[in-house]
């Protein structure tokens, strides 16, 4: 069975740094994208980027670029998502997605998701 | 930025016809996709280019394309159904990856 399995709830302060996880097993790791989507609070979905772990090439969103950083571990099949200064504004739900080399656009499976709350 | 634009919500009686709508410039050169995602669940993806639909999706599910407006369509719509329905795809480009608004789709 394909699956994606994040990392736990986070709870974190302003200007502290942050690395989520996401396992793929089931499948070969470095043939598929893997991609990161947020959730806000009550709203949408919205893309923040993809990485191909087979060559760590990564896209990044236009919203996102700048403000995450994408890696992943071929080694352990992990990828990761990474802040070095979070903003209260950063308060979401994570989703890592797997998607195909030739539909890149096709997300699944969805991991089970990581909250990551910043608060003073 | 692309944008995707679907409406905010639809209400349908069991059993009757649910349709989601989603509007993109792009959409007639790139493919859409839609996710069904039920309150504290992530997303589950429940048609892919335009029309396919993955294995274990029932077969209520249906996709249909027409220019620059895509279209998720539910046949006898049950009670289980009602959730938020995201229509995705790609810029004109293939680069970026965009999303829709999100439809809340309920079951009355």
């Amino acid at each position: 069975e394909v699956q994606l399995v994040q990392s736990g709830a986070e709870v974190k302060k302003p200007g502290e740094s942050l690395k989520i996880s996401c396992k793929g097993s089931g499948y070969s790791f470095t043939s598929y994208w893997i991609g990161w989507v947020r959730q806000m609070p009550g709203k949408g979905l919205e893309w923040m980027g993809i990485i191909y772990p087979g060559d760590s090439d990564t896209r990044y969103s236009p919203s996102f670029q700048g403000q995450v950083t994408i890696s992943a571990d071929k080694s352990i099949s992990t990828a990761y998502l990474q802040w070095s200064s979070l903003k209260a504004s950063d308060t979401a739900m994570y989703y890592c997605v797997r998607s195909l080399t030739g539909d890149r656009v096709r997300f699944d499976p969805w991991g089970q998701g990581t909250l990551v709350t910043v608060s003073s | 930025s692309y944008e995707l634009t679907q409406p905010p919500s639809v209400s349908v009686s069991p059993g009757q016809t649910a349709r989601i709508t989603c509007s993109g410039d792009a959409l007639p050169k790139q493919y859409a996709y839609w996710y069904q995602q039920k309150p504290g669940q992530a997303p589950v993806l429940v048609i892919y280019k335009d029309s396919e639909r993955p294995s274990g999706i029932p077969e209520r599910f249906s996709g249909s394309s027409s220019g620059t407006t895509v279209t998720l369509t539910i046949s006898g719509v049950q009670a289980e159904d009602e959730a938020d329905y995201y229509c995705q795809s790609a810029d004109s480009s293939g680069t970026f990856v965009v999303f829709g608004g999100g439809t809340k789709l309920t079951v009355l």
